[in-house]
């Protein structure tokens, strides 16, 4: 069955970087993109950036451009996805999803997520 | 930036009844709308995709419908494992915005 496992809880301070990875398993890997979601506590949704998991292109959200790096690894069929220069407001908890596409106007849905990475912004 | 607007942001009802959440986008999205579920600690669940299909595996009370700027979500019968918030979200251009979500709790 299609799964994507991510990593653990992390903490880290203001101005440190964080990486948080997604393994795919039970599909083939390159053939569907993943986005990554954040939520802070008690938010609502916010997409980040998409990867694609062919040719590594991505899409990052402009509000997170330039701090945000998304990287997939084929071999070991992860994607990760990198957030720098933390600011308390960063923390949340970070999905992976699955994009697989639809229509004839490029429409993507998110049909398999990851169970969510936390992390946590404090001095 | 597309802006998804959904109503209510909360909603109460009783097990078997009957109800309809709606999402407007600030331009027209054709048909690329998908509504998800998440129950609180978990991941979202993918209940309709493209405003209309329901995703396998997904029970055939919820449905979809609209096109362009107005959808909803509707459940026709309420059961106790419904009870959670709901997000719509268009993928007709990035950033892929999600609505603020609505709140279904038990009456």
């Amino acid at each position: 069955q299609i799964q994507l496992v991510q990593s653990g809880a992390e903490v880290r301070k203001p101005g440190a970087s964080v990486k948080v990875s997604c393994k795919a398993s039970g599909y083939t890997f390159n053939r569907y993109g993943i986005s990554w979601v954040r939520q802070a506590p008690g938010q609502g949704l916010e997409w980040m950036g998409w990867i694609s998991t062919y040719n590594g292109h991505t899409s990052i959200g402009q509000n997170l451009q330039g701090r945000v790096t998304m990287t997939r690894d084929t071999s070991t069929s992860t994607v990760h996805m990198e957030l720098r220069s933390l600011r308390s407001d960063d923390t949340a908890v970070y999905y992976c999803a699955r994009d697989v596409g639809y229509g004839d106007y490029g429409g993507v849905r998110f049909d398999s997520w990851g169970q969510g990475a936390r992390v946590t912004v404090s001095s | 930036d597309i802006q998804m607007t959904q109503s209510p942001s909360s909603l109460s009802a009783s097990v078997g009844d009957r109800v309809t959440i709606t999402c407007r986008a600030s331009r027209s999205i054709s048909n690329n709308l998908n509504w998800y579920q998440q129950r609180p600690g978990k991941a979202p669940n993918l209940l309709i995709f493209a405003a209309s299909s329901l995703q396998s595996g997904v029970p055939s009370r919820f449905s979809g419908s609209g096109s362009e700027t107005d959808f909803t979500l509707t459940i026709s019968s309420l059961q106790p494992e419904d009870f959670a918030t709901y997000y719509c979200q268009q993928s007709y251009g990035t950033p892929r915005t999600f609505g603020q979500g609505t709140k279904l709790e038990i009456k």
